[in-house]
């Protein structure tokens, strides 16, 4: 079946730096990717969306680029901020008539001052 | 316009007790689907509803169920509540079901089970 893999965490970074979250997924047809955030004690927030290949998706400095053939959507952002810390899921969407979303295990990234 | 809200926020169960957790759309919005959030399991897909009709259902056992109402609000009930459904419950709407329209997420309730 359909299935997200995202790099284990934690992510420590500091601030300014560059970050890189890898995401890879297995699916059938073409699905739509996103990433989704989850501040702590809140719901999750989407952040980016790409829904075919060759899309990139970008949002508040975040991005991320739909790879068909590494089967790949990673997250990137040029410099990050303390304001960033957050755990961040890759998910997708498949094929099929479902609003079914598949997420990856989420990874957490801790940006310091 | 206001964003999905689920209430209550925080419940505390006992083992064998049932629980029923709401969750009301964004306004417009008439699908609504649920999710399990857990450390070991991390997100998992529970039920979609749309038009008071559940139209997809994750692999969980019979004691999780749902239902909607004909203003798109949902609950979620689960029966002879179990340790292991201690978890963070999230309900997302969308316009329409299916995957064509962004979903958004509600704050989620975080439900204890003891």
């Amino acid at each position: 079946g359909d299935s997200v893999t995202q790099m284990e965490g934690p992510v420590t970074l500091s601030e300014e730096a560059f970050l890189t979250i890898n995401c890879t997924y297995t699916a059938t047809g073409y699905p739509s990717l996103f990433w989704y955030v989850q501040y702590p004690g809140e719901g999750l927030q989407l952040l980016l969306k790409a829904t075919k290949a060759d899309d990139k998706g970008s949002n508040k400095g975040f991005e991320a680029t739909y790879r068909k053939e590494t089967t790949s959507f990673h997250l990137e952002k040029g410099s990050v901020q303390v304001s960033d810390s957050a755990v961040y899921f890759c998910a997708l969407h498949g094929s099929g008539n479902t609003g079914k979303l598949i997420f990856g295990q989420g990874t957490t990234l801790q940006v310091k001052p | 316009k206001a964003g999905v809200t689920q209430t209550p926020r925080y419940l505390i169960k006992t083992r064998g007790q049932q629980v029923t957790l709401s969750c009301s759309p964004i306004s417009g919005h008439r699908s609504v689907s649920w999710y399990q959030q857990t450390p070991g399991q991390g997100l998992q897909f529970l039920f979609e509803y749309f038009s008071e009709t559940q139209r997809n259902k994750g692999n969980f056992p019979g004691r999780f169920s749902g239902r909607q109402f004909s203003n798109s609000r949902s609950e979620m009930n689960v029966s002879t509540l179990e340790l292991g459904d201690s978890a963070l419950y999230l309900c997302a709407s969308s316009l329409s079901p299916g995957g064509l329209y962004e979903q958004y997420f509600g704050p989620g309730t975080r439900l204890t089970v003891t």
